[in-house]
């Protein structure tokens, strides 16, 4: 199993720049999400699905669009990256009523300049 | 609204004192699960344990140890013995069962406790 795959590893992006983050699981869980880790914020929640076709909102999910079309698959779409969106970016996912948290992927690091 | 508070930001010890890393909960929920994971340095995120809240029992792994009280809306973390290899961030966090949500659903985190082990 490889878990929740997380590309790129980093990546820097001029204000104004579109793109996409990927993530993938495939240990078949249901949920799935996108966190940005910001120095002395902690995780703070993007989106978020609860299963294919099905996506919600976060704490922090301005200027971010998401889409789960597969179980597997989770991306994470900056629409007009701004120097603000300079995080670090970790996909997650999980089974429903498993005995465990959360697996994270490895992270994104991304600079907006 | 849930809620997660890490109030130690940075806590630093020598190598063999034990170290209690605290978290205070908000919910309203009945039903909710607590959670601690470890950032090392290489920044990777690891699960170290789930706890619903109908459990209060304290749970014990090797050097680890979890304290869950209710009635102070605690769960804390504590490390026996530390080691070098104990650097890290320890984050605490919260999920609740909503109506639509299983046992493993959106978390809220702390802002996370770094901790330094000097040898």
């Amino acid at each position: 199993n490889a878990g929740v795959t997380q590309t790129p590893k980093f990546q820097v992006l001029k204000t104004g720049q579109s793109m996409t983050l990927q993530c993938a699981q495939d240990m078949n869980h249901e949920y799935m999400s996108w966190y940005r880790q910001d120095p002395g914020m902690g995780l703070r929640l993007i989106h978020y699905s609860v299963g294919a076709g099905i996506t919600d909102q976060g704490e922090v999910p301005n200027g971010y669009n998401v889409s789960r079309s597969t179980t597997e698959d989770f991306p994470l779409r900056l629409l007009s990256a701004a120097p603000s969106q300079t995080s670090v970016y970790f996909c997650a996912s999980a089974s429903w009523g498993a005995n465990y948290g959360y697996t994270f992927g490895s992270g994104t690091r991304l600079t907006v300049v | 609204a849930q809620k997660v508070t890490q109030a130690q930001t940075e806590i630093s010890v020598v190598e063999k004192e034990d170290v209690t890393l605290d978290c205070v909960y908000e919910t309203r929920d009945t039903t909710y699960y607590l959670f601690w994971y470890k950032q090392p340095p290489s920044g990777e995120l690891v699960f170290l344990i789930r706890r619903n809240s109908f459990d209060e029992q304290n749970e014990i792994s090797g050097r680890y140890s979890w304290n869950f009280q209710k009635s102070t809306s605690s769960f804390n973390f504590t490390i026996t013995a530390s080691q070098v290899v104990d650097s890290a961030v320890y984050f605490c966090a919260l999920s609740e069962a909503g109506r639509f949500s299983g046992a493993n659903s959106k978390l809220t985190f702390g802002k996370g406790i770094t901790l330094s082990v000097r040898p």
